[in-house]
């Protein structure tokens, strides 16, 4: 079993949906990031979080330490929202290394 | 600068060669990660430099990867004896201590 899950693994929307990734993770954690990466392109990071929501734009993520769990939501989602966004968790002690989760494609379709 | 760099963006190699793949990053930025990304998977840890020093290198896969970063900036990723299973996307991350990790746009690595 991964340490890190996301669901779904693939994701089709309409334009204007609303828009949920779930990640869940098993390892003792110090923050948790969510990762935008488009096809053939770099990773981005969009949210660094250890507790509590964080919004930017159309974009919020949440966290629950205690269930091990967080959420990204896209609102009003768009076509060039469409990428793989992956999440992933830093891990406790000196080496702060990411544990990434296998992401999320999500396709917003006009 | 104004990001992490990377260079070569695609490299294409003959199995058994040699490859060096070089980072450079954010100015200032004492932490650097390796990871490597497979098709259809998520990245993964190869090794984590704080400062010059290889803090971690548990995630190199076997003694045919090194890496190192002699002045603590740029670092460089070397594969001995390529085998078409190293065949990926090698990404490279910089951070403040404990802080925020900013990615390079990778190099792709195909091994034939």
């Amino acid at each position: 079993k991964n340490e890190v899950e996301q669901s779904p693994q693939n994701l089709t929307a309409q334009e204007g949906e609303f828009i949920t990734i779930n990640c869940s993770y098993s390892v003792g954690i110090s923050a948790l990031h969510w990762l935008q990466q488009h096809p053939g392109g770099g990773i981005v990071s969009l949210f660094m979080l250890s507790s509590g929501k964080k919004k930017h734009g159309r974009l919020i993520a949440t966290i629950n330490i205690q269930e091990k769990h967080s959420s990204l939501h896209i609102t009003a989602s768009h076509p060039r929202d469409s990428a793989v966004y992956i999440c992933a968790v830093r891990s406790g002690g000196a080496t702060n290394k990411l544990i990434f989760g296998t992401g999320t494609l999500l396709a917003v379709q006009p | 600068g104004a990001g992490v760099s990377q260079t070569p963006s695609n490299k294409v190699t003959e199995k058994g060669k040699y490859v060096e793949l070089r980072c450079d990053p954010i100015s200032g930025h004492t932490a650097l990660y390796w990871y490597r990304q497979s098709l259809g998977q998520g990245p993964e840890f190869l090794i984590y430099f704080q400062g010059t020093g290889a803090a971690d290198d548990s995630g190199l896969p076997n003694d045919r990867f090194f890496a190192v970063r002699p002045e603590g900036s740029v670092s460089t990723l070397k594969i001995q004896r390529t085998e078409r299973g190293d065949s990926a996307v090698y990404l490279c991350a910089s951070s403040s201590p404990f802080g925020e990790q900013f990615f390079g746009p990778g190099t792709r690595l195909t091994v034939l």
